[in-house]
């Protein structure tokens, strides 16, 4: 089973640009999440979808952004970059299973986004 | 604000050797827990999972959570250079609200020949 694919794989924008950064989940898993990783902050939750919905939101500006779609693949966005944007996007999917039994995530090779 | 805590490292372990890494977190309703491997320039890539007191095993790895005690560790048995990595700890509060994992820093984790 191919695992998840994330595109672009690098990208270089300047201040003030938007970015669409895209997420295709493993077959049958239908939540997707974004995750922000970068030296000094670390791995921080952006949002997960669930469904075409947002499930939950981290702590991040609404800059970001995301959605998906009926066929589980999402997409986030952010405008108007910022330099501190600078970072790793990782997408996770999981298959989402029984309140009794943990969801695990499995991550996508990420996107390196690069803000000049 | 829920945390959770890890030493960063890095932790020079032997050859053959067992890694112990330990990792606290702040919220008492925590319900399921999880440890990934993160290669230097590579994406997180799961290792096991735990979500009940006690030990699990899976092949070299063993997690073992407490949750009166609030921590959760990860010990790797007969340590090979190619566990060098750094490990994350991370933590789903309610999976009732959905997936939202919450991570420690990481523990980097060096194993000498």
């Amino acid at each position: 089973k191919a695992g998840v694919t994330q595109t672009p794989r690098y990208l270089i924008k300047t201040r003030g640009q938007q970015v669409t950064l895209s997420c295709s989940p493993i077959s049958g898993h239908r939540s997707v999440s974004w995750y922000q990783q970068t030296p000094g902050q670390g791995l921080q939750f952006l949002f997960e979808y669930f469904s075409e919905t947002q499930r939950n939101k981290g702590n991040f500006p609404g800059r970001f952004s995301g959605r998906q779609f009926s066929n589980s693949r999402s997409e986030m966005n952010v405008s108007t970059l910022e330099l501190g944007d600078s970072a790793l996007y990782l997408c996770a999917s999981s298959l989402v299973r029984g309140l009794a039994i943990p969801d695990t995530q499995y991550f996508g090779p990420g996107t390196r986004l690069t803000v000049l | 604000q829920k945390e959770v805590e890890q030493n960063s490292g890095p932790l020079s372990v032997p050859e053959g050797a067992i890694a112990s890494l330990n990792c606290t977190y702040s919220d008492r309703g925590s319900q399921s827990f999880f440890w990934y491997r993160q290669y230097s320039g590579k994406s997180p890539e799961l290792i096991m999972f735990i979500y009940s007191n006690g030990d699990k095993e899976d092949g070299r790895f063993t997690a073992q959570l407490n949750k009166a005690s609030q921590y959760v560790s990860l010990l790797i048995r007969d340590s090979q250079p190619s566990d060098s990595a750094t490990y994350l700890c991370a933590v789903n509060w309610i999976k009732a609200a959905g997936n939202k994992l919450t991570f420690g820093g990481g523990t980097r984790v060096l194993v000498k020949p």
